[in-house]
């Protein structure tokens, strides 16, 4: 079936750090693949998305590849803000007729000053 | 401007009531979603609809009721029979094509009084 694994959170940095957070997947075919951001007490807002093997997804600073020889999709930002931090999800959604959304478990991020 | 409305953003149930949490949109979407969230958990499938009239069972469908009457609305009853309704609410709405990115509202938190 389909699944996608996130690393465990929290990950906390300084403001300024690099980031990284890891994304694999699990999917038959060629899915598609979001990266999600919720702030606290909000809803989910799309953050970035990447429809095909090899592209490169970026929004506000964040950029996401997809990598289907190594099944993953690990978002990054070279410098990070305290307003970066919250809860970041990686989903999938099979390119196969009407799919749900496969969701992560979620990562957290905290961003000190 | 578009979006998914959720309301209230706060609700309370006391013990054996139903209570119905509201879901809008003025995308034009044909899929509407709900989904439950727990504190520090990932994103649970309570029940979906791709069309009007139309809605199946997600993940966690349990002690939960929905319709679909018209296009842009999806409401939630919480019964009770669900024994752990506490969680914050999620709805969410997409085009009809599988690999399009879901939009979010702002949650209802559901608390036991």
């Amino acid at each position: 079936g389909n699944s996608v694994t996130q690393m465990e959170g929290p990950v906390t940095l300084s403001e300024e750090a690099f980031l990284t957070i890891n994304c694999t997947y699990t999917a038959t075919g060629y899915p598609s693949l979001f990266w999600y951001v919720q702030y606290p007490g909000e809803g989910l807002q799309l953050l970035l998305k990447a429809t095909k093997a090899d592209d490169k997804g970026s929004n506000k600073g964040f950029e996401a590849t997809y990598r289907k020889e190594t099944t993953s999709f690990h978002l990054e930002k070279g410098s990070v803000q305290v307003s970066d931090s919250a809860v970041y999800f990686c989903a999938l959604s099979p390119n196969t007729g009407f799919q749900k959304l496969v969701f992560g478990t979620g990562t957290r991020l905290l961003v000190s000053p | 401007d578009g979006g998914i409305t959720q309301s209230p953003k706060y609700l309370f149930r006391k013990e054996g009531q139903n209570v119905t949490l509201s879901c809008e949109q003025n995308l034009n979407h044909d899929a509407m979603y709900w989904y439950r969230q727990d504190p520090g958990q990932g994103l649970r499938l309570i029940y979906y609809s791709q069309i009007v009239n139309d809605f199946q069972k997600g993940d966690i469908a349990e002690g939960y009721s929905v319709s679909r009457e018209k296009k842009e609305s999806f409401p939630l009853t919480v019964t009770s029979a669900q024994k752990n309704p506490t969680a914050f609410y999620l709805c969410a709405s997409s085009l009809y094509s599988g690999n399009q990115p879901q939009h979010f509202g702002d949650g209802t938190r559901l608390s036991i009084l």
